[in-house]
């Protein structure tokens, strides 16, 4: 079955960049997102890639998609404290509609 | 307007009530889904609804029922819960039925069971 990892934790200082990586392993996933989770709250769309694709940049957000390695990383530029949050990727397949989350990464920005 | 919605933010009940989820958009999404997140874990997926009707079933006990009474709204019946069922219920939906639609959360209830 389909399996997507990610780091628990990451820590960084603001201003600096942060870079929260995922590794995925079904060869068919075909689409890839990045939601964001704020304490208490429910999941924020941040931005998606196909799979066709190697980057895709929006603002501050960088998705970087090497499919050969099953690796997808998110990059946020000048990370500020209110981008703490718990940040999940996911993957789903043309196939389907159900999405197959990871674990999810804490990110922890100290000022 | 990406937005969902959801009532309650916050429900308590005892195992022997029977309450309900609301979750509502008004963004013509044909697809609406149920998942259940516990702390510090990914969702989980619950149900499905493409165009009004259940189309997937994530093996859910009979305890909780879904039903979409139409396009806009969706709704989770809950009844004789155990207190494991406590946890973030959230509510999304997507224009279509298919990987390549990216789903819109709601902010989800905090369901706890006594």
């Amino acid at each position: 079955g389909e399996d997507v990892e990610q780091s628990l934790f990451l820590s960084v200082r603001e201003g600096d960049s942060s870079v929260i990586n995922c590794t995925y392993t079904d060869s068919s996933s075909t689409y890839l997102y990045w939601y964001k989770q704020e304490p208490g709250a429910g999941l924020q769309l941040l931005t998606y890639i196909f799979s066709n694709m190697d980057m895709k940049q929006d603002q501050r957000l960088t998705v970087l998609l090497n499919k050969k390695d099953k690796h997808l990383s998110l990059r946020i530029a000048d990370t500020q404290t209110g981008d703490s949050a718990i940040y999940f990727c996911a993957e789903s397949s043309n196939a389907g509609n159900m999405l197959t989350f990871g674990g999810g990464t804490r990110l922890m920005v100290k000022p | 307007d990406t937005e969902v919605t959801q009532t309650p933010k916050h429900l308590v009940m005892g195992m022997t009530n029977k309450k309900s989820l609301k979750c509502e958009q008004h963004m013509g999404h044909r697809a609406m889904y149920w998942y259940k997140q516990k702390a510090k874990k990914p969702p989980e997926l619950m149900f499905v609804y493409s165009y009004e009707k259940l189309s997937i079933n994530e093996s859910v006990p009979s305890r909780f029922s879904p039903e979409c009474p139409n396009s806009s709204l969706l709704n989770l019946h809950l009844h004789a819960l155990q207190p494991e069922d406590s946890a973030l219920y959230l509510c999304a939906s997507s224009q279509g039925v298919g990987g390549s639609y990216e789903q819109y959360f709601g902010p989800g209830t905090r369901l706890t069971v006594t």
